[in-house]
Parts: structure tokens; sequence; C-alpha cells
């Protein structure tokens, strides 16, 4: 069945530091992925999204790359910023693009 | 303002109540959904409407029961809950091109801010 699989959190890391969260998926044929991120107090809102391998996914300074070598689509930003502090979902739409299935989720949370 | 207002925001109920959280949405988007978030695990999908005929029901046990009278609007009717079931109950609507049969969605989602229930 698919699935996605991400880094436990926290992880906790101070303003300009550079940012990685592991994603890697189990999906029937190259599913679309992506990545969401939920703000306190909000619901979930799509970051970034790539639809094929290869394909990089990019918006508010954060990338992610369709590896489908390795099933991954890590997300990366150069320098977070405390506003970054969120929970981050990576997903994947099902072979039939009928429903997202997320992963757990990963707290980030940035301090000055 | 997300284009999906969820209500209440929060609801504490007993477990033999009857309640109901309602889901609104003004994209002109034709699929909704709810998604069940518990702490440390995946956001689990539980029903998924497309031109309010229902293509998705995940397992969800009978005590909850969707109900959806039009493309935008969404409701949960919850009935004899247990504990376990306090969650943050997220609806989400998107634009999907086709009725029934393979959606061929594009997975961009939009949520509304939750339902936050504790069942005592």
């Amino acid at each position: 069945g698919n699935s996605v699989t991400q880094m436990e959190g926290p992880v906790t890391l101070s303003e300009e530091a550079f940012l990685t969260i592991n994603c890697t998926y189990t999906a029937t044929g190259y599913p679309s992925l992506f990545w969401y991120v939920q703000y306190p107090g909000e619901g979930l809102q799509l970051l970034l999204k790539a639809t094929k391998a290869d394909d990089k996914g990019s918006n508010k300074g954060f990338e992610a790359t369709y590896r489908k070598e390795t099933t991954s689509f890590h997300l990366e930003k150069g320098s977070v910023q405390v506003s970054d502090s969120a929970v981050y979902f990576c997903a994947l739409l099902n072979q039939a693009g009928t429903a997202l299935i997320f992963g757990k989720g990963t707290t980030l949370s940035v301090s000055s | 303002e997300t284009g999906v207002t969820q209500t209440p925001r929060h609801l504490v109920m007993g477990m033999t109540n009857k309640k109901s959280l309602k889901c609104e949405q003004h994209l002109g988007h034709n699929a909704m959904y709810w998604y069940k978030q518990s702490a440390k695990k995946p956001l689990e999908l539980m029903f998924v409407y497309n031109f309010k005929e229902q293509t998705e029901n995940n397992s969800v046990p009978s005590r909850f029961s969707p109900e959806c009278p039009n493309s935008s609007h969404l409701f949960l009717h919850l009935h004899t809950l247990q504990p376990e079931d306090s969650a943050l109950y997220l609806c989400a609507s998107s634009y999907e091109r086709f009725a029934g049969g393979l959606v061929g969605g594009t997975g961009e989602l939009f949520f509304g801010e939750g339902s936050r229930l504790t069942v005592l």
C-alpha cells in the first residue's frame, strides 16, 4: 500500500541555519509528491509539489527534489527564519488520484 | 481566510452525546474531505466526497457519519464516541476534474483550521 515516512521531530534550529527534513515513500507507480505546512492554530496549506521524477518543487525558499531512485522527497531550506516554525507534512497522491496520503508530520522550531 | 470554514472550532462531548461538525467552502470546489489528526500519527483520511458522492470511506467506524448535501457543505455527525476519538478533525476541499470513477485529482487541498474534539 501507499505510505509516507518522515523523520521524527522535533527539529530545533537557530535562525539562519540550514534545514533538511527527510521524507521517503512507498507507492505504486510514480505518484505526485507534496509538502504541506501547518502553522500554529491553522489548517494545512500546500508549500510545494513535484509531479514527476527529477522535478524540483520550490516556494518561500524551500525546495524538494523528486528522487525515484531513492523514493525520497526531502525538504530543504538554506536559511530558516523564526516564522518558519511549524509542522511540515510530506504527502503523496495515490495512483487513482482520489486522496492524499500524509506522513506523521515533523515539528520545526526556530529560535532567534 | 483560507476559504474553508469549520465550526465549531472546539467541542467537548460525552460518550452518549450526539453532535455534528460542519465544514463550508467558498472556493467553488467539488471535492471535500474529512481527515483526523492525532498526535504522533499520520493524518488519517476518513471520507472523500466528489460531486456530492462519497468516493472513499477508509474503514471508519459507524459512529462517524458524513453528510454532503451539496458541493459547498460537508458535515460529520458524531454519535456514541470513545475517548480515543479525541483529535483535531480537518476538513479540506479541492477542485477535481471528473465526477465519479477515476478522479484524476491534482492533490492540492485547501484545509480549514480544524475542529478540536474532546470526548470525555
